[in-house]
C-alpha cells in the first residue's frame, strides 16, 4: 500500500537555526498538509497546499513557516529561526481529494527537538 | 468557536469486550467526521468516517455513530483486541481544507 514518507525521523536543531522537514506524499495525491503534535497533546492543523499554493492555514502558521513543493514528488516545511516551543512531532499528510471529502494519509512524522 | 473534544482521556477494557470512545464537537457547520488511530511512534491512521447526512456507519469491527442534535460522535470497537491499544482521535471538517482534531482518548486493552 502506498505510504507518505517523511525525513528525517528525528531532527535536532539549535534555537534560532532554520530547519527543513521533508515529505514525499503518495504519488497520485493532489492535496498536501502539515500538522504539528506537541508531546502528549492533540494533532494541530498547520497548513494545506493544493495546486502549488496554500489553500488554508492556521494561526500557528505565521511568517516563521513556509511550505514548498520543489519538484513533482517532495513537499517541504521550512521553519525559520526556530524557537524552543517549535519542538514537536510534525506530520505530513496527503489526499487525492480535498480533506472535506476524504480522509488524509499521514506519514510517521519528524520529531523536531530545539535546543 | 470551533472545537472537537473528548469526554475521557483514557479507557481501559478487557480483551474481547466492546469499546466505546466518545467525542463532542461544537461546530454545527461541520459536515464530515473522521476517526483516526495513533499507535506509539506512528502517524494517525484512518479508521472510519461519516458525513453529516448519516447517523451511523459500519466498518470491519468498528461503528461510528453521529448525533447531530447533541453534537456527539462515538466510535464503537467490537471484540476489542490487544492490537487496538492506541490513542484514538476524532476529527472534523467544515467543508474547507482544515481538519480539526480532538484531544484524543488512550485505549488500553487488558489481556
Amino acid at each position: 500500500e502506498p505510504e507518505v514518507t517523511q525525513t528525517p525521523s528525528h531532527q535536532v536543531t539549535q534555537m534560532g537555526q532554520e530547519v527543513i522537514l521533508r515529505c514525499v506524499p503518495i504519488s497520485n495525491h493532489l492535496y498536501f498538509y502539515w500538522y504539528r503534535q506537541i508531546l502528549g497533546q492533540k494533532v494541530e492543523f498547520l497548513v494545506s497546499f493544493y495546486n502549488n499554493e496554500i489553500s488554508e492555514k492556521s494561526e500557528i502558521f505565521d511568517d516563521q513557516f513556509s511550505v514548498e513543493r520543489p519538484d513533482g514528488s517532495n513537499f517541504t516545511l521550512k521553519i525559520r529561526s526556530t524557537k524552543l516551543e517549535d519542538s514537536a512531532m510534525y506530520f505530513c499528510a496527503s489526499s487525492e481529494q480535498a480533506s472535506s471529502n476524504q480522509p488524509q494519509h499521514f506519514g510517521d512524522g519528524t520529531r523536531l527537538s530545539i535546543l | 468557536g470551533e472545537s472537537v473534544g473528548l469526554h475521557l482521556p483514557t479507557l481501559s477494557v478487557q480483551e474481547g469486550d466492546n469499546s466505546i470512545i466518545n467525542c463532542a464537537y461544537s461546530n454545527s457547520a461541520s459536515d464530515y467526521f473522521i476517526w483516526y488511530k495513533q499507535e506509539s511512534g506512528k502517524g494517525p491512521q484512518f479508521i472510519i468516517d461519516i458525513r453529516s447526512n448519516m447517523d451511523k456507519r459500519q466498518g470491519q469491527r468498528v461503528t461510528v455513530l453521529l448525533n447531530k442534535t447533541v453534537k456527539h460522535l462515538s466510535l464503537q470497537i467490537a471484540a476489542t483486541q490487544p492490537g487496538d491499544s492506541a490513542v484514538y482521535f476524532c476529527a472534523e471538517n467544515t467543508g474547507g481544507f482544515k481538519t480539526i482534531f480532538g484531544a484524543g482518548t488512550r485505549l488500553f486493552v487488558k489481556a
